[in-house]
């Protein structure tokens, strides 16, 4: 059981490039979702999804795509990179009712 | 929409000293998950607690419970004997059950920074 894995872990992007973001879980788990956290303050909610084919907007969705065609999978696109979106970011993945299990993180920076 | 809000940015303990740290939200439902999450200077998210909030009797995980009061919308973690290793900032967290509007949303405080000194 790997459990939540994300790639790349470090990236370095300049402004207007895009990229995507990888989430992979193996634990079947129908909830996923996708969290930044900037310096010295909480998580905040990207997308989620909580199945197959299904996803909705969070608190900060714009800048943001994410599809989810697999259980499985659930990546996130950054289609025109800004500063401001520097950041860690955070897959996470949750079976109904129980806490989600979070992935390594990805430490973004767009210069 | 549901909000968390954790009051104590920042706490300090003395090794093998019990910490009482805080969390209220705010929700209309009657059913409802609740959860403290630790990250440890790591990153790594780790889930210390989960309550279910139609359960009256509150959580407990070896060193670490929890004082969950529904009608106040408050839900404590206390941390007993605290260790060097608990160092760390802790998350409250809302989410709603299946086959509510929003579920799947999981909703974090601000963070609590916890140091705990030997």
């Amino acid at each position: 059981n790997a459990g939540v894995t994300q790639t790349p872990k470090f990236q370095v992007l300049k402004t207007g490039q895009s990229m995507t973001l990888q989430c992979a879980q193996d634990m079947n788990h129908e909830y996923m979702s996708w969290y930044r956290q900037d310096p010295g303050m909480g998580l905040r909610l990207i997308h989620y999804s909580v199945g197959a084919g299904i996803t909705d907007q969070g608190e900060v969705p714009n800048g943001y795509n994410v599809s989810r065609s697999t259980t499985e999978d659930f990546p996130l696109r950054l289609l025109s990179a800004a500063p401001s979106q520097t950041s860690v970011y955070f897959c996470a993945s949750s079976r109904t009712g129980n806490g989600y299990t979070f992935g390594s993180g990805t430490r973004l920076t767009v210069v | 929409a549901q909000t968390v809000t954790q009051s104590q940015p920042e706490m300090s303990v003395q090794e093998a000293e019990t910490v009482t740290l805080s969390c209220t939200y705010d929700t209309s439902e009657n059913n409802y998950y609740l959860f403290w999450y630790k990250q440890p200077p790591s990153r790594q998210m780790i889930l210390v607690i989960r309550q279910e909030a139609y359960k009256q009797q509150n959580a407990t995980e070896n060193r670490f419970s929890v004082n969950f009061q529904k009608a106040a919308k408050s839900f404590s973690l206390k941390i007993s004997d605290s260790q060097l290793g608990d160092t760390a900032m802790y998350f409250c967290a809302f989410m709603k059950p299946s086959g509510s509007s929003n579920t799947g949303k999981l909703i974090f405080g601000q963070g609590t920074t916890l140091q705990v000194k030997p």
